[in-house]
């Protein structure tokens, strides 16, 4: 059972353009949804998160918008650059209230940007 | 500041035979997690440790151990290597607690079982 579906597999876009990365999850109890972005041959990294308690979240060209009813969430990246190519994982995870979090990940978007 | 360090970063295997990844993170992080990366699968959960002297199945244990030998490191053991078990393994850490879910991963070990 995959719990948390993510597209497109693969992304390309031109310098400057919006990228859009789409997640959707399953698991009602799922209250941490954050992005992680690898470059190749290193670690994931958190990129943004968000919590659904607020239906949006920026942070410079990065903006996660998250809709509760329909239980998907969803990754902008404004003004595409080269640098940002990587792929990207949406993930999501129960708070526990304790001290873990077990992130559930999407397969991952595949974004290339062209110069 | 090294953060989450594993080793090896790169192993071949042959069938059958055993082998102990190992990471250690210096940031006093009370959790600890292994997930193994293949294509188009993207990461799953082999096994955490919410904090030391617990340790908890995630998504696909079968055929791994791990330890939590102490606060610092987290190693994962394949007792019986299977071509199966061809991936990236990564290790992360994380402070745990309300309000701070972030996860801090290792650059990756190799591992090829032939």
């Amino acid at each position: 059972q995959q719990q948390v579906k993510q597209s497109p597999q693969s992304l390309i876009v031109q310098k400057g353009g919006i990228s859009i990365i789409n997640c959707a999850y399953e698991n009602t109890a799922f209250d941490y949804f954050p992005w992680y972005q690898q470059f190749p041959g290193k670690g994931p990294a958190l990129l943004i998160a968000i919590r659904p308690d607020v239906s949006e979240k920026k942070e410079g060209r990065f903006t996660i918008s998250f809709n509760k009813s329909a239980k998907q969430f969803s990754l902008h990246i404004m003004d595409s650059q080269p640098g940002d190519s990587a792929t990207y994982f949406c993930a999501a995870s129960p708070n526990s209230g304790g001290s873990n979090y077990k992130l559930t990940f999407g397969k991952g978007t595949l974004l290339t940007v062209n110069p | 500041n090294a953060g989450v360090t594993q080793t090896p970063k790169f192993q071949v295997l042959k069938t059958g035979q055993s082998m102990t990844l190992q990471c250690a993170q210096d940031m006093n992080h009370n959790s600890m997690y292994w997930y193994r990366q293949d294509p188009g699968m993207g990461l799953r959960l082999i096994y955490y440790s919410a904090s030391e002297g617990t340790t908890d199945k995630g998504e696909v244990p079968n055929g791994y151990n791990v330890s939590r030998l102490n606060k610092r490191e987290f190693s994962l053991r394949l007792e019986s290597a299977a071509p199966s078990q061809t991936s990236v393994y990564f290790c992360a850490s994380s402070h745990g607690g309300v309000g701070n879910g972030e996860l801090f991963f290792g650059e990756g070990s190799r591992l090829t079982v032939l």
